[in-house]
């Protein structure tokens, strides 16, 4: 039974460029959330996914955007990138009405010059 | 806003030692409260969870008590192992409904065991 999959694992971006991360949720699950984890720091929630559509919205500027599709993986697109985007970008999942425990993949290390 | 505070660390401690990590809150209501612990290279993974006031949570010897009147979920252990080096997160959550949402995580606590 695969888990939560997120790729890539690392990548290198430079400022004002575009970056797509990609998550499979575990098998079963239909929700997704996306968390952003900087260095030293605890997740902090950015956003819930569920029937294609943004459930809950943490506090992160419109330049980060989300997709579900219809096999229920997800994207976090991330605009114009800062330095300060910088971190450990996790996805986790759970089934909606059902799911008392998130499920988390091992994340997407993104760095920014 | 809702927030949870965790002891600093890192925390090194002998094998068979015992193990406390302080957690406080910061919420209305009556939030759920976890431990969440990330070993070296894997994802978060869930360890153990308490939904209401009083109740304790346990899991592979580690456990943590609901405290309403103090805020508080330590989380202890009372004999730690070098298996147990790694990460951990106290996180909570106002989320009532049957499927959970958002978490909101403390900054995580680094525990090393020597053996």
């Amino acid at each position: 039974d695969a888990g939560v999959t997120q790729s890539p694992t690392h990548l290198i971006k430079t400022r004002g460029q575009q970056v797509t991360l990609r998550c499979s949720p575990k098998s079963g699950h239909d929700t997704v959330s996306w968390y952003q984890q900087a260095l030293g720091q605890g997740p902090q929630f950015i956003f819930q996914y569920y029937e294609e559509e943004e459930r809950q919205r943490g506090n992160f500027p419109d330049r980060f955007s989300g997709h579900q599709f219809p096999n229920y993986s997800s994207e976090l697109n991330v605009n114009a990138l800062l330095l300060g985007d910088s971190a450990l970008y996790l996805c986790a999942s759970t089934q909606i009405d059902r799911g008392r425990e998130l499920f988390f993949g091992e994340g997407s290390r993104l760095t920014v010059l | 806003g809702d927030s949870v505070t965790q002891m600093e660390g890192p925390v090194t401690l002998s094998e068979e030692a015992f193990l406390t990590i302080n957690c406080t809150y910061t919420a209305t209501g009556y939030p759920s409260l976890f431990w969440y612990v990330q070993y070296p290279g894997e994802g978060l993974q869930l360890l153990l969870k308490a939904t209401k006031a009083d109740d304790k949570g346990s899991n592979k010897g580690f456990e943590a008590t609901y405290r309403k009147e103090t805020t508080s979920f330590h989380l202890e252990k009372g004999s730690v192992q070098v298996s147990d080096s790694a990460v951990y997160f106290c996180a909570l959550t106002r989320d009532r409904g049957s499927t959970l949402g958002r978490l909101y995580f403390g900054r995580g606590t680094q525990l090393t065991v020597w053996p």
